[in-house]
């Protein structure tokens, strides 16, 4: 049973234009969301994350917004560049417990 | 933050035979944990590495298929025991702070291959 979904497993964007990635999730308990980047042949490292008591989280080029009615977190990237192509996991949280959605590619053309 | 390294890198082995992957972080944590990625899927949890004690296992993982050790704060191994095609894989070595909301660091992983 998927809990949390990423429905586009790729994405191309042109660079300086925006990438939006986005995430659905099931579980109403899920109480904080990040977002994982993950080049080819390395573990995935931390983006950035937001608590679901907000809707919007921002750290330089990357925004989170959560809409938790909608059940949905969606991350953007503007302006987009080449070194942003990787895969991106959204991830969510209810105590200890992480449960990782499938990952979208994104491919920034220069 | 936390630096983990994991040995192998990389493997190809006989169905039915085991493999142990290693996990090193380079400071004392919490909490580790070992995932495994399968073509096309999600991270998936195995199970949490306790220190001093057994591994707590999520379901559809047992202790006989996948045995885990811990034996201090900054290392752990995770071995795929009786290896069948299907248990080819990716497994991933993370380490957390423990307080819920820390964002875990991830190894680089292991891609392992059964023929």
């Amino acid at each position: 049973d998927q809990q949390v979904k990423q429905n586009s497993p790729s994405l191309s964007v042109q660079e300086g234009r925006i990438s939006i990635l986005n995430c659905d999730y099931t579980n109403s308990m899920f109480d904080y969301f990040l977002w994982y980047k993950k080049y080819p042949a390395e573990g995935p490292t931390f983006l950035i994350s937001i608590s679901s008591i907000k809707d919007k989280n921002e750290d330089g080029r990357f925004t989170v917004f959560l809409n938790k009615s909608a059940k949905h977190l969606s991350l953007h990237i503007v302006p987009s560049q080449p070194g942003d192509s990787a895969v991106y996991f959204c991830a969510a949280m209810t105590g200890n417990q992480f449960y990782f959605g499938t990952g979208t590619s994104l491919t920034v053309i220069p | 933050s936390a630096v983990i390294s994991q040995k192998p890198s990389r493997d190809i082995c006989q169905r039915g035979t085991s493999l142990t992957i290693q996990c090193q972080v380079d400071s004392q944590v919490t909490m580790m944990f070992w995932y495994r990625q399968q073509p096309g899927q999600s991270l998936t949890l195995i199970a949490t590495a306790n220190q001093g004690s057994e591994a707590t296992y999520e379901s559809g993982f047992v202790i006989d298929k996948f045995p885990i050790s811990r034996p201090n704060l900054t290392f752990s191994t995770l071995t795929v025991s009786n290896m069948s095609p299907e248990d080819s894989s990716i497994y991933l070595c993370s380490a957390g702070g423990g307080t819920g909301y820390d964002q875990q660091y991830f190894g680089p992983g292991t891609r392992l291959t059964v023929t």
